[in-house]
């Protein structure tokens, strides 16, 4: 089983729909946790943290729910601008460098 | 401000030839790493520095890769002999303090795509 895992989609969804996306992780001592949006050709960037009690910038929403060991990533009145691939994070369990990333889920918002 | 600066861009070399990756991490910051992105296996760490040190290389491939680190401002990724399985995006990405104590942000530089034929 891989470290962390997400569904690569794509999502294909509509102006202003609200998508999720979730990921796992296998290791439970993992303790911080992140969103990256990486657009087509670039490099990833940093869109979120996920903290314990969850938490919201603008459209995005962003959860954690470790009994399950996963995150979650919410976006609502989805735009055009929102088509991404989006990367889950993870910093391995017991280190203090080792970010770990989802092979990432593609979003495709259509007009 | 000028970001993580990556060398080459673009390169396309044949089987067996050695290829060599360049970084320069933003100023002050003290930790960098070297992933390596494809289609297949998502983004992976290969290794990462602090203070110049390297304190993780566990994610290297193998023998045919090395990484140096010889200062604060550049770090090198070697392949030796390079094969065509190492095609992929190599990204370079630096931080600022641990990454368990602050906002978790790395930042990418542009990326090297590395062609093997």
């Amino acid at each position: 089983r891989k470290e962390v895992e997400q569904d690569p989609g794509p999502f294909n969804v509509p102006e202003g729909a609200t998508v999720a996306f979730n990921c796992t992780y296998s290791n439970s001592a993992s303790q911080s946790f992140f969103w990256y949006r990486q657009d087509c050709r670039k490099e990833p960037k940093l869109l979120m943290s996920v903290y314990s009690s969850g938490n919201e910038d603008g459209r995005f929403t962003a959860q954690l729910n470790r009994a399950s060991q996963y995150i979650s990533l919410l976006i609502r009145d989805s735009k055009l601008s929102d088509s991404a691939t989006y990367l889950c994070a993870v910093i391995r369990g017991g280190s203090q460098g080792n970010l770990i990333f989802g092979k990432g889920t593609k979003l495709s918002v259509k007009p | 401000d000028a970001g993580v600066i990556q060398s080459p861009r673009h390169e396309v070399t044949e089987m067996g030839q050695e290829v060599t990756l360049r970084c320069k991490p933003i100023s002050g910051h003290d930790y960098l790493f070297w992933y390596r992105q494809t289609m297949m296996r998502g983004l992976e760490l290969l290794i990462y520095f602090n203070n110049n040190v390297p304190i993780d290389d566990s994610g290297m491939p193998e023998d045919r890769f090395s990484a140096k680190m010889p200062n604060a401002s550049f770090s090198t990724l070697k392949i030796q002999p390079s094969e065509p399985r190492d095609s992929a995006v190599y990204f370079c990405a630096s931080s600022l303090l641990r990454l368990a104590a602050n906002t978790g942000e790395l930042f990418f530089g542009e990326g090297s795509r590395l062609t093997v034929l």
